[in-house]
């Protein structure tokens, strides 16, 4: 497995403004993901981060919105602009595709909650 | 489009006994791998047990198996000796295994362990 950490662990913020959520993991990996987790639901993918090359978004997810780095193979870094209410959730990022691991394993992250007020 | 399907929102076991949390899903793929994950309260969500569609052995991990049944497109979870340490969120969630790695998650069960 891989060990994942994101920074910060949770955040309360003001409308209108943003915030940068970071993910680092232990070890190279190929494929970096971003969820989002709502109260009480289930995970919706927003992104893949790719290393080296523009993220690929999910239906209903766009660039402006949630702007994605991916400098390296071991971190990533997910934005979320211009926020409202509506964005309080929990931000997971996972890991996948490592080399030693045949089956394509995602690990997740430990989430970032965040509240918009 | 592939769907994972949990019909049991909410479900309670005694400690020491056993339950079984159930998990359908839907897809086209011949090859494809199948997980469950756990997220305690509050907590990281880890990687409980996965299986591989291929594999026609059930996957077993320490008091976790799963009933894999290829043609009926299920997968549940069994988890024997039941311990408080269990109660959390079980999500169950799908991969093909061709393409990159993304997966598709049912909607969850929220396990309840009583003394």
């Amino acid at each position: 497995s891989a060990v994942i950490s994101q920074k910060p662990s949770r955040d309360i913020c003001q409308r209108g403004t943003s915030l940068t959520i970071q993910c680092q993991v232990d070890s190279q990996v190929t494929m970096m993901f971003w969820y989002r987790q709502q109260p009480g639901q289930s995970l919706t993918l927003i992104a893949t981060a790719n290393q080296g090359s523009e993220a690929t978004y999910e239906s209903g997810f766009v660039i402006d919105k949630f702007p994605i780095s991916r400098p390296n193979l071991t971190f990533s870094t997910l934005t979320v602009s211009n926020m409202s209410p509506e964005d309080s959730s929990i931000y997971l990022c996972s890991v996948g595709g490592k080399g030693l691991d045949p089956t394509d394993t995602q690990y997740f992250g430990p989430g970032t909650r965040l509240t918009v007020l | 489009a592939q769907t994972v399907t949990q019909s049991q929102p909410e479900m309670s076991v005694q400690e020491a006994e056993t339950v079984t949390l159930s998990c359908t899903y839907d897809t086209s793929e011949s090859d494809y791998y199948l997980f469950w994950y756990k997220q305690p309260p509050s907590r990281q969500m880890i990687l409980v047990i996965r299986q591989e569609a291929y594999k026609q052995q059930n996957a077993t991990e320490n008091r976790f198996s799963v009933n894999f049944q290829k043609a009926a497109k299920s997968f549940s979870l069994k988890i024997s000796d039941s311990q408080l340490g269990d109660a959390a969120m079980y999500f169950c969630a799908y991969r093909p295994s061709s393409g990159y790695s993304t997966l598709t998650f049912g909607k969850g069960t929220m396990l309840l362990v009583s003394p």
